[in-house]
């Protein structure tokens, strides 16, 4: 699976839009880009995963970047409860196996 | 009721104690999957299974064992206990025909003294 890289904190207004970017230069062709949400030692929640195009749904959009190297996760309207380590992970779908996680981005937003 | 069940959720044992950490799901998902967490950092895959049949060991499965007992449960042990396997420990379920999107059990607190 590919590494991917991702700040360590970022901090967000309540209410304002939550953006948090991930590189994943070596990505393969058919390495899909996941993201992943741990609220404060819960068990990890996906949010939304893509291949190549914009994906959106009910808790965020995913922009991934032409050349696929890079992606950004948007939160369009933060609140308190986003508050949680965002993880970035790129793997094959069809691997059915493990996520890699990295140590991800710990997102606060601020009242 | 959850779909993703473990337990214990917290428990404290001594250096050199077997324990086993029980996961129960009722997603009806094949596959199933132990990861450990460290204070401040991702998960790491200790054992993963497709199905009942099926056991791989993850990265780091050293002093752990695994039993897949039914689709719907599968147990991880610490057949001798030590100090540096206090950590948090989550359960994932997966479906690969739903994108192997992965959930997740509320986590056991492990501390071994």
């Amino acid at each position: 699976d590919a590494k991917t890289t991702q700040p360590p904190s970022m901090d967000c207004a309540e209410g304002r839009a939550a953006n948090l970017p991930c590189n994943h230069s070596t990505i393969s062709g058919n390495e899909y880009v996941y993201w992943y949400r741990q609220i404060h030692s819960q068990g990890p929640q996906y949010i939304i995963h893509g291949l190549k195009n914009n994906e959106t749904n009910e808790m965020a959009s995913l922009i991934i970047t032409e050349d696929r190297k890079s992606s950004t996760l948007i939160l369009p309207h933060a609140t308190l409860r986003d508050t949680a380590v965002y993880y970035c992970i790129v793997r094959v779908v069809s691997s059915g196996s493990r996520l890699t996680f990295g140590e991800g981005t710990q997102l606060t937003v601020n009242p | 009721d959850a779909d993703v069940t473990q337990t214990p959720r917290n428990r404290i044992t001594k250096t050199g104690k077997r324990i086993m950490l029980e996961c129960s799901q009722t997603k009806g998902h094949d596959r199933m999957y132990w990861y450990r967490q460290d204070p401040g950092l991702g998960l790491r895959l200790i054992y993963y299974s497709f199905d009942v049949k099926d056991i791989n060991k993850g990265e780091i499965s050293d002093g752990y064992s695994v039993s897949r007992q039914a689709q719907a449960k599968f147990s991880l042990s610490l057949e001798s206990a030590i100090p540096n396997q206090t950590a948090l420990y989550f359960c994932a379920t997966s479906d690969p025909i739903l994108n192997n999107e992965q959930f997740f059990g509320p986590g056991t607190r492990l501390t071994v003294l």
